[in-house]
């Protein structure tokens, strides 16, 4: 079991460019969770998924953000247009009913 | 509103000094309580989960209490290995799995 597998590790972009977090889930698993994690406001939810099907985006900042599932195992997570302000760790987590994994997280700086 | 708060924000401990984390909850009704351990640069990695007043469960130095309020993490006898940020998240009831976590308590410990 490889664990939950995210990509890029660390992104650094201009501001006003495009910038796309990808998430590999544990095969199995059924619900997939985005989090935003800073200093100031700690680890936030941003979007969940189950069976593949967003639940809930209300924590989803504004639309400059969306996330996608295509399938059982993959989501993306886009910032189009980013901002400095969404400098920030993002976790993926997935959940199955012996409780949640997360993964090592993308550390995104805008510039 | 379902909020979750934990003390301290940081302790400083000497190896073999035992202590106990607090964390706090309000919420509309409790599905479970979640303790994570976060190291620098990865991400939260499970502990424990609680489900009902009055249930403990333990792990090597590490033994997590609940109550209808709050949830301890005690810490028995640390080593520097154990200094990390301690992460609390409840799942509360009426929403599907998403988890609401605490800002976090950042352990050290020197040895």
């Amino acid at each position: 079991d490889a664990g939950v597998i995210q990509s890029p590790r660390h992104e650094v972009t201009e501001m006003g460019q495009e910038v796309t977090l990808r998430c590999k889930l544990i095969s199995g698993h059924n619900s997939l969770f985005w989090y935003r994690q800073t200093m100031m406001r700690g680890l936030e939810l941003l979007i969940y998924f189950n069976n593949n099907v967003p639940i809930d985006d209300s924590g989803m900042p504004e639309d400059r953000f969306s996330a996608k599932m295509p399938n059982a195992s993959f989501s993306t997570l886009k910032i189009q247009p980013s901002e400095p302000r969404d400098s920030a760790v993002y976790f993926c987590a997935s959940k199955n009913s012996e409780g949640y994994t997360f993964g090592s997280g993308t550390r995104l700086t805008v510039v | 509103e379902d909020q979750v708060t934990q003390s301290p924000e940081a302790l400083r401990l000497q190896e073999g000094e035992s202590s106990s984390l607090n964390c706090s909850y309000t919420v509309s009704g409790l599905r479970g309580l979640f303790w994570y351990r976060q190291d620098p640069g990865k991400g939260p990695e499970f502990l424990f989960t609680l489900y009902s007043a009055g249930e403990e469960k333990e792990k090597e130095r590490l033994k997590a209490t609940l109550t209808k309020k709050e949830s301890f993490l005690h810490i028995t006898a640390p080593k520097p290995e154990d200094s990390a940020t301690y992460l609390c998240a409840v799942r509360c009831s009426g929403n599907t799995g998403k988890l609401i976590f605490g800002q976090g308590t950042t352990l050290q410990v020197k040895p």
